[in-house]
């Protein structure tokens, strides 16, 4: 079973700096790997998406990349803003997985500190 | 955009009902799915289906069951509710096959069974 990671459980940053969230896991036959946002008591957003065969993402502000080989995504924000304030969710799909289902990290809490 | 709906935000029901939770898409989705996410403990998956009539197993389905009659629509059912399954509850749907398609959440159903 794929087991997926997420370092730091919380983080807490001033308005305007970079930063850097990270999601490792176990097993590197992946189909795909998927970047979430939740807020408070709501649903989850989806932010990038990263194929297998893919190695960044990039929407706005927001990069992803993927290095299969190692384990490890990372979500790259830059100039965070307090909006940014929410959980993070990081989602992997298995290649060859029938039950098609993606396997979740526990999250990072991010604060952006006006 | 692909709209996943969960037909109620928040619910109150007493130990012992019978509970439906109903959610939504309208993308022509095979796969669908249904979590429960509790702090600490991340995303749980109950049951997922990925096809009419067809369901499987999750990490956690004792208390619950399913129920799809139509691709778009998939039912979560509490037989007998317990306090113990006071949670927040997510649908997702996905494609079976795209390596550049994810999963697509409801904005979730906040339970609690008194």
């Amino acid at each position: 079973k794929q087991e997926v990671t997420q370092i730091p459980a919380a983080l807490s940053v001033p308005e305007g700096e970079n930063l850097v969230l990270n999601c490792s896991f176990t097993d590197s036959a992946i189909y795909n790997l998927q970047w979430f946002r939740q807020d408070p008591g709501k649903g989850l957003t989806s932010l990038l998406l990263i194929q297998s065969s893919q190695r960044e993402q990039t929407s706005g502000r927001l990069n992803a990349s993927l290095d299969k080989s190692s384990g490890r995504s990372t979500l790259y924000i830059a100039a965070s803003q307090p909006g940014d304030s929410a959980t993070y969710l990081c989602a992997v799909r298995l290649d060859g997985d029938t039950g098609n289902q993606f396997y979740f990290g526990t999250g990072t809490s991010l604060t952006v500190i006006p | 955009d692909v709209k996943v709906t969960q037909s109620s935000r928040y619910l109150v029901k007493r130990t012992g009902e019978k509970v439906f939770l109903e959610c939504v898409q309208d993308m022509d989705h095979e796969n669908m799915f249904w979590y429960r996410q509790d702090p600490g403990l991340g995303l749980r998956l109950i049951y997922f289906s990925y096809d009419v009539k067809m369901k499987e197993k999750g990490d956690i389905p004792e208390g619950y069951s399913v129920s799809r009659e139509k691709k778009e629509r998939f039912s979560l059912i509490l037989e007998s509710a317990s306090t113990n399954q006071t949670s927040m509850y997510l649908c997702a749907s996905s494609p079976i096959l795209g390596r550049a398609y994810g999963y697509t959440f409801g904005s979730g159903t906040r339970l609690t069974v008194v």
